[in-house]
């Protein structure tokens, strides 16, 4: 398998831009997850999908960030507008199951908002 | 609320062990885990521990006491290739979902 597909590997954009960063989840996982790292908070799961469907979102920093996934091997995340304080390095990783098994990171979208 | 700690920086010596710790605080308690992160790349699973005791896994084991919301993962025989950041996990009750809080890492320097 390919494992987890992120794109853009890295995204350069100026405030108040929209972003959208791209997830292709491994084959037969039917959980999707998408994380922010940065250096002061470091890791934050932003929220996971069930089969497509959401399940929390309570880390979703604020309205400005929304998240889909229109199907089993696809999901978005999308920052509009954007700040430089949104300025991190971004994860999606799939699991077989769940919170409690082994996530597969992507390698990640660095993003810079200027 | 809810909480890790582990330290931000260790050094060690190839060939020697290491022990990183992690304690926790969280609304309930369902496991905990260590993820492996080299610089500039995505973590990776190491271990997960939900009942009290030592896991092996090869030069890696980790350790959990519930009852004193700790762990630590323990690296034997170290390598240079080991130095990295390792981060602890925990996943907590958030009513009608699970929460999973991860540490901000432990960055692991192992010197000739």
């Amino acid at each position: 398998d390919a494992g987890v597909i992120q794109s853009p590997r890295h995204e350069v954009t100026e405030m108040g831009q929209e972003v959208t960063l791209r997830c292709k989840p491994i084959s037969g996982h039917d959980y999707l997850f998408w994380y922010r790292q940065t250096m002061m908070r470091g890791l934050e799961l932003l929220i996971y999908f069930n089969n497509n469907v959401p399940i929390d979102d309570s880390g979703m920093p604020e309205d400005r960030f929304s998240a889909k996934m229109p199907n089993a091997s696809f999901s978005t995340l999308k920052i509009q507008p954007s700040e430089p304080r949104d300025s991190a390095v971004y994860f999606c990783a799939s699991s077989l199951a769940g919170l409690a098994y082994e996530q597969y990171f992507g390698p990640g979208t660095r993003l810079t908002v200027t | 609320g809810q909480n890790i700690d582990q330290p931000t920086e260790m050094t060690a010596t190839e060939g020697a062990i290491v022990q990183i710790n992690c304690t926790y605080q969280t609304s309930g308690f369902n496991g905990l885990f260590w993820y492996q992160q080299h610089a500039g790349e995505a973590p990776t699973f190491l271990s997960y521990n939900v009942l009290d005791g030592l896991e092996e896994k090869g030069r890696f084991s980790s350790f959990l006491s519930r009852s004193k919301g700790y762990s630590y993962l323990l690296l034997k025989e170290l390598q240079m290739k080991d130095s990295a950041s390792y981060l602890c996990a925990a996943r907590g009750d958030g009513g009608a979902t699970n929460k999973l809080i991860f540490g901000t890492g432990t960055l692991l320097a192992v010197q000739p």
